[in-house]
């Protein structure tokens, strides 16, 4: 069974102190690992879509990498409008699209 | 654009009494997604349409939940009978292109409580 598991569930940073988000996936021939972040009352917003091991994306201060078995979002000097929950998901073969729970970050000013 | 527009934003409604969630996508969008989340599962695909046919049904939980999408530009979710478990934020989601590999732009969720 596909799955994707993120980690930790919550994240407490000061500003400017970076950091790592993790999505790890079990997936048989990976179509895609998406990145969404999502603020609260309202919908994912679409950040990245990776497709291979050794893929990087940057957007700001967001950069998201990818392994054959998990990818990482590092934050950068994150700050306080950073705060929000990132969701990563997969895709293989012809199964759904699987998402993980997601990752609650707050940045302290 | 007004990007994915749904409706009702908030819906309450008790046990046993049907349940439509609508959807205008993106236009020119041609790939279309309902989603459902919830704290303990997270987030759910339900269905996945394609140039209005419907390509994958296999998160749909359960025969009271139908969707349909009667043109390009609107789509309905339907619980009959709706039942106190399916309270969650339902959101709708649509993808210019023909294919589940690409990222898809979400609606701001209808919140589904059922009593």
């Amino acid at each position: 069974e596909d799955q994707v598991t993120q980690s930790p569930e919550a994240l407490r940073l000061q500003e400017g102190e970076s950091s790592s988000l993790n999505c790890s996936y079990t997936v048989s021939g990976l179509r895609g690992l998406f990145w969404y972040r999502q603020d609260p009352g309202k919908g994912p917003e679409f950040l990245f879509t990776l497709y291979s091991a050794g893929e990087e994306k940057e957007k700001e201060r967001l950069k998201a990498t990818l392994t054959k078995k998990e990818s990482f979002l590092h934050i950068t000097a994150p700050k306080p409008e950073d705060s929000a929950t990132y969701l990563c998901g997969s895709r293989g073969g012809n199964t759904p699209l699987v998402f993980g729970k997601g990752t609650r970050l707050s940045v302290i000013a | 654009d007004a990007g994915v527009i749904q409706s009702p934003r908030h819906e309450v409604t008790e046990m046993g009494q049907e349940v439509t969630l609508r959807c205008k996508p993106i236009s020119g969008h041609n790939s279309l997604f309902w989603y459902r989340q919830t704290m303990m599962r997270g987030l759910e695909l339900l269905i996945y349409f394609n140039n209005n046919v419907p390509i994958d049904d296999s998160g749909m939980p359960e025969d009271r939940f139908s969707a349909k999408m009667p043109n390009a530009s609107f789509s309905t979710l339907k619980i009959q009978p709706s039942e106190p478990r399916d309270s969650a934020v339902y959101f709708c989601a649509s993808s210019p292109r023909d294919s589940m590999n690409t990222e898809a732009f979400f609606g701001q969720g209808t919140r589904l409580t059922v009593v």
